[in-house]
């Protein structure tokens, strides 16, 4: 089952910040995080292997609770070249394949 | 030198044709994968390869059929065309099959815009 990520779609002035969610039914046993451009290919964020681990690096991070089946990322003083579609994708145990959420569109404007 | 490339970047072709799409990675990775990405922009994976063997075959027709001659390379064949297969196709590779470990990172390539009419 497709996890879900909210909010849909979200639009900030440049230096704001943002939080996009992904929640699943199901026991996770990763997350990922992609980025995709219009009209380009999904680009790796980062991997969130265990419950509780938050990675980062500049100004996007990210955090992942195993009770909880969610994960979120974190873009603080955000910058025009953020903008994009946001996928969580989710792994459970055993599954050896990832289910991406429907995305996040993030649009950041001047 | 591009790390995944597909071909063709575009596909315009008409119900009931077979169409091919190659994918080639030169990253030395050893598991490879074909994406869907519908007008919805919704992601979901069809197959997925490790060493030239399937892992993963998700439901999809069986007029979809994947064939990798080599780690290097996973294609794609689709047989008798329907108006519905009009989506963009990703393939993508990884060092490592799930479950996860920090080599599960997947690298896509640019896509392939299959249109059916």
């Amino acid at each position: 089952q497709q996890p879900v990520q909210s909010p849909q779609a979200v639009i900030l002035r440049e230096g704001e910040d943002a939080v996009i969610n992904c929640s699943s039914s199901k026991a996770l046993y990763s997350v990922h995080w992609y980025r995709q451009k219009h009209g380009e290919a999904p680009v790796f964020l980062m991997i969130l292997l265990k419950g509780g681990e938050q990675k980062g690096h500049e100004k996007i991070s990210a955090s992942f609770n195993e009770k909880k089946q969610q994960s979120s990322l974190y873009l603080t003083a955000s910058q025009l070249s953020y903008s994009g579609t946001y996928f969580c994708g989710t792994e459970s145990p055993g599954a050896q394949k990832l289910v991406f959420g429907q995305g996040t569109r993030l649009t950041i404007n001047p | 030198d591009t790390a995944v490339s597909q071909t063709p970047k575009y596909l315009v072709t008409q119900m009931g044709n077979d169409k091919s799409i190659k994918c080639e990675q030169n990253l030395g990775h050893d598991t490879m994968y074909w994406y869907k990405q519908d007008s919805k922009k919704f992601l979901k994976i069809m197959f997925s390869y490790n060493n030239k063997e399937l892992i993963i075959n998700e439901t999809v027709p069986n007029r979809f059929s994947p064939k990798s001659p080599d780690k290097a390379h996973l294609n794609l064949h689709i047989n008798s065309l329907e108006l519905g297969d009009s989506a963009v196709y990703f393939c993508a590779s990884s060092q490592d099959i799930p479950p996860s470990t920090v080599n599960t990172e997947a690298f896509f390539g640019q896509g392939t815009r299959l249109t059916v009419v």
